[in-house]
């Protein structure tokens, strides 16, 4: 299984909504992400979890609320958004080997979102 | 910083034509490098990889070739096919330090196949 798993895969919400994505892999990784696209741009980091920890914080603003509950799951917490967040959120993973990291990403399909 | 350049586009081809997507990279250290390929309304999905100095990745007729020497990883097809139209994005990771695990993306490249 090579698979990581985002739901939903559309999702359109009201400014003062609150809505969370989800992520899930049952590879093993220890090392998970998500990050965000905006058309005809290529991924940005927003946040990474080794061994379920926060280990990666691109200064994204506090709207957007990550939580890892285990090593094979991954939320991303909406609230407050804006129009301007409107994007794909990829979610990857990938293994973690002692100190390394195996750094073959595996990434989702994602989750369009539009913000209204 | 650890950063990948790649070339601009679109870039448009005739099936069959002979591809080079154009990638360097730079880094610190002994970084990874990556090939994805991204359909549209679809996700990345990793193309083809390399960890090493003179390695070669290869997958579906797609090559790149990693040269310390000259810091590139470029892409090559034979004879591409309308199936290959897709972005196509060059991609480092760091292998240590405080960057460790990030991927650092260069801007992409959209390639379109006309039968």
């Amino acid at each position: 299984d090579t698979e990581v798993t985002q739901t939903p895969k559309h999702l359109v919400m009201g400014m003062t909504n609150k809505k969370s994505l989800k992520c899930e892999q049952h590879m093993g990784h220890r090392a998970m992400y998500w990050y965000k696209q905006k058309a005809k741009k290529p991924p940005e980091l927003m946040f990474v979890y080794s061994y379920e920890k926060l280990s990666i914080n691109e200064s994204v603003p506090s709207r957007f609320s990550p939580e890892c509950p285990n090593s094979s799951l991954l939320n991303l917490h909406l609230h407050a958004l804006q129009p301007e967040d409107s994007a794909l959120y990829l979610c990857a993973s990938s293994l973690l080997t002692d100190a390394r990291v195996n750094t073959e990403a595996f990434f989702g399909q994602g989750t369009r979102l539009t913000v209204v | 910083g650890d950063s990948v350049t790649q070339m601009e586009g679109p870039v448009t081809l005739s099936e069959e034509a002979f591809l080079t997507i154009n990638c360097t990279y730079t880094a610190t250290g002994y970084p990874s490098l990556f090939w994805y390929v991204q359909y549209p309304g679809e996700g990345l999905q990793l193309l083809l990889k390399a960890t090493k100095a003179d390695d070669k990745g290869s997958n579906k007729g797609f090559e790149a070739t990693y040269r310390k020497e000259t810091t590139s990883f470029h892409l090559e097809k034979g004879s591409v096919q309308v199936s290959d139209s897709a972005v196509y994005f060059c991609a480092l990771s760091a292998d240590r330090g405080s960057t460790l695990g990030r991927l650092y993306f260069g801007r992409g490249t959209q390639l379109t196949v006309w039968p």
